[in-house]
């Protein structure tokens, strides 16, 4: 039972160009929607976090863009960068104190 | 600062046979996790533990269980081991008071092979 949908499974793109990760969640008891970056061997590290009350958020190369009505949330990462290279996950809040992560998106940066 | 520690980071079993995978946390952090990593199914929950003391199911929990032994250690057990098992395994910690955020913390993982 899928309940964070996260969109494309793959992507390349072009060093300089923009990276775009979609996520969409079903109905959740949330506070806080954060994406999560991994490098292959390595276990996830948040990467950047939302919360509902704002609709976006900016740290240097990285936004998140939060869409409360249409339940979706989406990761940009502006000027790619080889080292931006990496597998990233959404994930939502569940009730009791759980994170449900989406099936992840593997990045390419080609430089 | 170790932050949360896995042992072991690498081991191959036959079918049936049990392990233990052991997790540590250094951060006095409350809630602490185990995860399963497959290709293209993400990050699933198989069991987590509120606080010491408690443990409660994921998504997946069938053919493990849990012991969370101190505020520090949660190990995850394997008691007999299918290929199905076969799978990247994380240990995670967090506490909103601690930290400030809902932020959970990574050990770098222990990577399991079921023959």
């Amino acid at each position: 039972q899928q309940q964070v949908k996260q969109s494309p499974q793959s992507l390349i793109v072009q060093k300089g160009g923009i990276s775009i990760i979609n996520c969409a969640y079903e109905n959740t008891a949330f506070d806080y929607f954060p994406w999560y970056q991994q490098f292959p061997g390595k276990g996830p590290a948040l990467l950047i976090a939302i919360r509902p009350d704002v609709s976006e958020k900016k740290e240097g190369r990285f936004t998140i863009s939060f869409n409360k009505s249409a339940k979706q949330f989406s990761l940009h990462i502006m000027d790619s960068q080889p080292g931006d290279s990496a597998t990233y996950f959404c994930a939502a809040p569940r009730s009791g104190n759980k994170l449900v992560f989406g099936a992840g998106t593997i990045l390419r940066v080609k430089s | 600062n170790a932050g949360v520690t896995q042992t072991p980071k690498f081991q191959v079993l036959k079918t049936g046979q049990s392990m233990t995978l052991q997790c540590a946390q250094d951060m006095n952090h409350n809630s602490m996790y185990w995860y399963r990593q497959d290709p293209g199914m993400g990050l699933r929950l198989i069991y987590y533990s509120a606080s010491e003391g408690t443990t409660d199911k994921g998504e997946v929990p069938n053919g493990y269980n849990v012991s969370r032994l101190n505020k520090r250690e949660f190990s995850l057990r394997l008691e007999s081991a299918a290929p199905s098992q076969t799978s990247v395994y994380f240990c995670a910690s967090r506490d909103r008071e601690v930290t400030g955020t809902g932020e959970l913390f990574f050990g770098e993982g222990s990577r399991l092979t079921v023959l």
